[in-house]
């Protein structure tokens, strides 16, 4: 199936942990994203990268650190767990440069993080 | 970027067609309108999108207005499972797609 695919669906961590989450897409698209989505249901963007490159940091605290081994992978690294880190992470990808038919992002299922 | 406004929730009969209005008057000349929904914490859906011309596919039609200044998405028979938040969201620059806070469409029998 093509799609984007995150592991794991749920983390149940203790703070100060360090954890990872990973996405894959085979979409063939070139831009990878991670969204936050917290308690109040909104969504915000946190990282972009285009072909391993990040383009877009929008003011994430240092303890994430999202890492583009290819173009295909977009993987978030979070050190030292917080509780206010408990939320549901989701991953995307899109052409950077889309045909006009394009239809933006493609989302993945989410990783429910919970933090205690 | 340009700002929208969705009231915040909606209510729709089964099986009736369901308007969900965008007021997105800031809009610029090249950024499309851009139509996603999340069923019940899944990841964001597409719908659909345009820039000027009223659009149409298997899920939705959307009427924009000829200002660009509001748009309508048309849910022509709803069910149940459209129960969900929908966005609208303007945009062009497809690294910064931002989500508002949508309206809550409850589809009821």
């Amino acid at each position: 199936d093509t799609a984007v695919s995150q592991t794991p669906k749920y983390l149940v961590t203790q703070m100060g942990n360090d954890k990872s989450i990973k996405c894959e897409q085979n979409l063939g698209h070139d831009t990878m994203y991670w969204y936050k989505q917290d308690s109040k249901k909104f969504l915000k963007i946190m990282f972009s990268y285009n072909n391993k490159e990040l383009i877009i940091n929008e003011t994430v605290p240092n303890r994430f650190s999202p890492k583009s081994p290819d173009k295909a992978h977009l993987n978030l690294h979070i050190n030292s767990l917080e509780l206010g880190d408990s939320a549901v992470y989701f991953c995307a990808s899109s052409h950077r440069r889309p045909p006009l038919r394009s239809y933006g992002y493609t989302f993945g299922s989410g990783t429910r993080l919970t933090v205690v | 970027d340009a700002k929208t406004t969705q009231p915040p929730s909606m209510d729709c009969a089964e099986g009736r067609a369901a308007n969900l209005p965008c007021n997105h008057s800031t809009i610029s000349g090249n950024e499309y309108v851009y139509w996603y929904r999340q069923i019940h914490s899944q990841g964001p859906q597409y719908i659909i999108h345009g820039l000027k011309n009223n659009e149409t596919n298997e899920m939705a039609s959307l009427i924009i207005t000829e200002d660009r200044k509001s748009s309508t998405l048309i849910l022509p028979h709803a069910t149940l499972r459209d129960t969900a938040v929908y966005y609208c969201i303007p945009g062009y620059n497809f690294n910064k797609f931002y989500f508002g806070s949508g309206t809550k469409l409850n589809v009821k029998p």
